[in-house]
């Protein structure tokens, strides 16, 4: 139980396009998912937090505007890269809480690879 | 702001050894420590995890201890094999957000 998937694994773009990765919750309802992004050899850092039917909430530094994230269901939440540069290449991992049992535990989802040229 | 310091950042052991990786929290609210293990490339996976009002859990090889008044929290894996060799990273977080406040890991090299 308790698998998050995350779409796509690895994506390749310009600079200058966006990119949209999707995070789903398979076999629980997610009450909240996070959003982290991870440099190689580095912790992970949480970028924000999103509620189903709320706006997300962001971390100090992380623009809201380049960073827009969606959670329409208790199921998916989305995170769309905008006007993707370089410098936003990183791995981007999803997270998930539910909302019975292990509320603390967060389950973490594959990853997404993304490289802007 | 909310920290958590993460020693050692490289750990190598024998085959069969006992490692120790300790972790130290600034927020004394936090109530809720998960410890993950994430290989190259991988999704973090929880390996065990304590709340504040334990002292310690142990599940196999694997146990952590916490002590709330110093702030300490720490992972101790037994009888190591090298498919434990991976990054570690411990999380502390406050009850109600939700949110993990990560460590900065620990790469563990299990040598055969």
């Amino acid at each position: 139980g308790a698998v998050v998937s995350q779409h796509p694994s690895r994506v390749i773009c310009k600079s200058g396009t966006s990119v949209k990765i999707e995070c789903r919750s398979l076999d629980f309802q997610a009450t909240t998912m996070f959003w982290y992004r991870q440099f190689p050899k580095q912790s992970l850092m949480l970028m924000a937090t999103s509620n189903e039917g709320s706006k997300a909430t962001y971390e100090q530094g992380v623009e809201k505007d380049k960073f827009l994230i969606n959670h329409a269901s208790l199921t998916l939440s989305t995170l769309t890269v905008t006007s993707a540069h370089p410098e936003d290449s990183s791995f981007y991992i999803c997270s998930a809480r539910g909302s019975s049992g292990r509320t603390d535990t967060q389950y973490f989802g594959p990853g997404t690879r993304l490289t802007v040229l | 702001g909310e920290n958590v310091e993460q020693h050692p950042s490289t750990l190598s052991v024998q085959e069969g050894d006992s490692a120790v990786i300790k972790c130290t929290y600034s927020d004394s609210a936090s109530n809720y420590f998960p410890w993950y293990k994430q290989e190259l490339g991988k999704r973090p996976q929880l390996i065990i995890d304590i709340r504040s009002n334990v002292g310690e859990k142990k599940d196999q090889r694997i146990a952590v201890t916490l002590n709330k008044t110093a702030k300490h929290f720490s992972l101790h894996i037994t009888e190591t094999q090298p498919e434990d060799s991976a990054v570690y990273f411990c999380a502390a977080s406050r009850g109600g957000t939700y949110k993990y406040i990560f460590g900065t890991g620990t790469r563990l090299k299990v040598l055969a």
